[in-house]
């Protein structure tokens, strides 16, 4: 079957850097998506990888390791509104997204 | 302003109705898509649309249906037969399905709540 893992909560500081791992095992890849989502609101998208290496983009970067079928995204410089829930979603080989029940990110003060 | 709409953002039915959720597009997207959203679980594909007149099953369609009459339109009819339809539903789109880098955007959700 199709599996997308990240971790069900995390607590970071205000400040700080945060990295939110992701695995997955899926029939295919065609591409792997980050996105935010605060209580009650739809997901935004943060970014996209398709080929192997870090992507930077402002305070958010995001990783993929195909071979190890991993992912991280990378969060510098935490604010509060960072506080949200970030979702994985890997597009198998029928170019459907196969989402992660998402990581809780709570940010202290 | 582009963007995707859905309505109502609450949604209260008791128990045996159909209620449709709409959900509005002026993006010129092509595909059009509905999630449902649960408690410690990914989002779930119910239906998609990759073009007018035309949509598929995802992987929990029973106890729903749809519709894609026009681009920008793709309502979602919750049937009586659809067993726990308390839920988030999230309606998406995307210009070119079929691609890798296809992004999906999303509207602001509709909870529904069954008495």
């Amino acid at each position: 079957g199709q599996n997308i893992d990240q971790p069900t909560e995390m607590t970071a500081t205000e400040g700080a850097i945060v990295q939110i791992n992701c695995t997955y095992q899926t029939s295919g890849f065609n591409g792997l998506f980050w996105y935010q989502q605060h209580a009650g609101e739809a997901p935004t998208f943060l970014s996209y990888n398709v080929l192997d290496g870090l992507e930077e983009k402002g305070r958010f970067s995001s990783f993929l390791s195909r071979s190890k079928g991993y992912s991280y995204l990378l969060l510098k410089e935490l604010q509060m509104k960072d506080s949200a829930s970030y979702l994985c979603a890997v597009m198998d080989s029928n170019y459907q997204l196969i989402w992660g029940a998402g990581t809780k990110l709570i940010i202290k003060p | 302003d582009g963007g995707i709409t859905q309505s109502p953002k609450y949604l209260f039915r008791k128990e045996g109705q159909n209620v449709t959720l709409s959900c509005e597009q002026n993006l010129n997207h092509d595909a059009m898509y509905w999630y449902r959203q649960d408690p410690g679980q990914g989002l779930r594909l119910i239906y998609y649309s990759q073009i007018v007149n035309d949509f598929q099953k995802g992987d929990i369609a029973e106890g729903y249906s749809v519709s894609r009459e026009k681009k920008e339109s793709f309502p979602l009819t919750v049937t009586s037969a659809q067993k726990n339809p308390t839920a988030f539903y999230l309606c998406a789109s995307s210009r070119v399905p079929g691609q890798g880098s296809d992004t999906q955007y999303f509207g602001p959700g509709t909870r529904l709540t069954v008495l």
